[in-house]
């Protein structure tokens, strides 16, 4: 069975950062495409950023571009977002998500449960 | 300009077919051929219901169709039950080689 567990999500002052952490189990972690999809309370999904399985390329929504990253650790099966210079626009539940293919990023078969992000002073 | 229009809200009654469209901004989702639709019910992660406009998923209800016409994506419950209550979202590909989300449809089943 296909999990993804999120951790690493909290209060955090205007202008700092947070480390989000992924951890993949069930499947072949280095094949699959990665992505973090978020969602401000009360409101729609808002893709952020992906990671092909192989070569590892890397996508980024124009909200977050230069102030994210996200990285894959294949050794520990685990999906990382680096978000530093936050705002409080990116007060959201964050979600990791994925699918078995390793350069398909445009469909996300497998979810995680979430994980909050607070940016507030 | 929202790159993908969804309508806020539909409703119906149960044993009744609902469509949902969603309209990609001309130039932004080119050929608009990987359109995908995610359901979500309150507090639970969302649930890939079709992929690549019209494929369903292994294990997801037939009472789920999907088409597409020019830049307009159409998801269609047919059968209409309770448990389809949710929210919807359609997402596609962009030409800037990003993915984008529909402002999302809240479905009420009355």
């Amino acid at each position: 069975e296909v999990q993804l567990m999120e951790s690493g999500g909290g209060l955090v002052q205007p202008g700092g950062s947070l480390r989000l952490s992924c951890a993949g189990s069930g499947f072949t972690f280095s094949n699959n495409a990665l992505t973090w999809v978020r969602q401000a309370p009360g409101k729609g999904l808002e893709w952020v950023a992906a990671i092909s399985g192989s070569s590892g390329r890397t996508y980024y929504s124009d909200a977050v571009e230069g102030r994210f990253t996200i990285s894959r650790d294949n050794s520990k099966s685990t999906l990382h977002l680096q978000m530093n210079s936050l705002r409080p626009e990116d007060t959201a539940v964050y979600y990791c998500a994925t699918n078995p293919s390793s350069w398909y990023v445009w469909k996300w078969d497998y979810w995680g449960q979430g994980t909050l992000v607070t940016v507030s002073s | 300009q929202s790159a993908l229009t969804q309508p806020a809200s539909v409703s119906g009654y149960p044993g009744q077919s609902i469509p949902i469209s969603c309209t990609g901004a001309t130039g932004v989702v080119g050929g608009f051929n990987y359109v995908s639709w995610y359901q979500q019910h309150p507090g639970k992660a969302p649930k890939l219901i079709i992929y690549d406009v019209i494929n369903r998923p292994s294990g997801v209800s037939t009472r789920f169709s999907a088409s597409k016409s020019g830049n307009t994506a159409s998801l269609t419950i047919s059968g209409l039950q309770a448990e389809d209550e949710a929210d919807y979202y359609c997402s596609s590909h962009t030409t800037n080689n990003t993915l984008v989300f529909g402002g999302g449809t809240k479905l009420t089943v009355l």
